[in-house]
């Protein structure tokens, strides 16, 4: 099965940027997904397709992959978005397809 | 506005059943892959199942042959049998739907399901 590597934690003071990372073999050649997540709550999308955002998702969000990397950037980091974020990409060849990161909490200082 | 609400969690038993049910709205239910992602209390997302828009359902490993995803397009709804349960199947049950090819646009509320004797 495809495995995705997140940090457990990213912590980050109001007003700077915060970086969560995504690893995976060759993750630069699928389509990365992000979500955020607060608690008791669904998840939301938040990038798609490596660089994409929904409509309604600041542009304080965006997303790089290459190689066996990718990366959620949020810039001018905002009290609410402090949360867990997700990766994910789907590899037919996998089993399971759909495969999710195990989850980074972003916590505001 | 796009809606899923999930309903029909509740308590069950090792061996025992529960049917899941998604009612959709706000978007063409019936050209829309639809998927059920879990979570354990604490724990990551993961994926469950798969039913896209042409019919293929997919299952991950631990639930293939134990679950089976349905929709009726007719009722804008999606199902979830879930037979032969066990308590690692315990989890909040999230009903998404699909979008351009891999992602999850839009996600109902979720429904608790417990596993237990």
């Amino acid at each position: 099965s495809y495995v995705l590597t997140q940090p457990p934690s990213v912590s980050v003071a109001p007003g700077m940027t915060a970086r969560i990372t995504c690893g995976g073999n060759n993750i630069g050649r699928k389509g990365v997904n992000w979500y955020q997540q607060k608690p008791d709550q669904a998840p939301i999308l938040v990038i798609y397709y490596d660089i994409d955002r929904p409509s309604g998702i600041p542009d304080r969000f965006s997303g790089a992959s290459s190689g066996n990397t990718a990366t959620l950037t949020i810039t001018r980091v905002e009290a609410g978005d402090e949360a867990d974020y997700y990766c994910q990409v789907l590899d037919n060849r996998s089993d399971p397809p759909y495969v999710f990161g195990p989850g980074t909490k972003v916590t505001v200082l | 506005e796009v809606q899923l609400v999930e309903s029909g969690g509740g308590f069950g038993q090792p061996g025992g059943s529960l049917r899941l049910s998604c009612a959709a709205s706000g978007f063409p239910f019936i050209s829309y892959d639809m998927h059920w992602v879990r979570q354990a209390a604490g724990k990551g997302l993961e994926w469950v199942s798969s039913l896209d828009a042409s019919g293929k359902t997919s299952y991950r490993g631990s639930v293939k042959g134990r679950f089976t995803i349905s929709r009726e397009n007719a009722k804008n709804s999606l199902y979830l049998q879930m037979d032969s349960l066990r308590v690692e199947d315990t989890a909040v049950y999230y009903c998404a739907r699909g979008y351009i090819d891999s992602a999850f646009d839009s996600w109902g509320q979720g429904t608790q399901v417990t596993v237990s004797s």
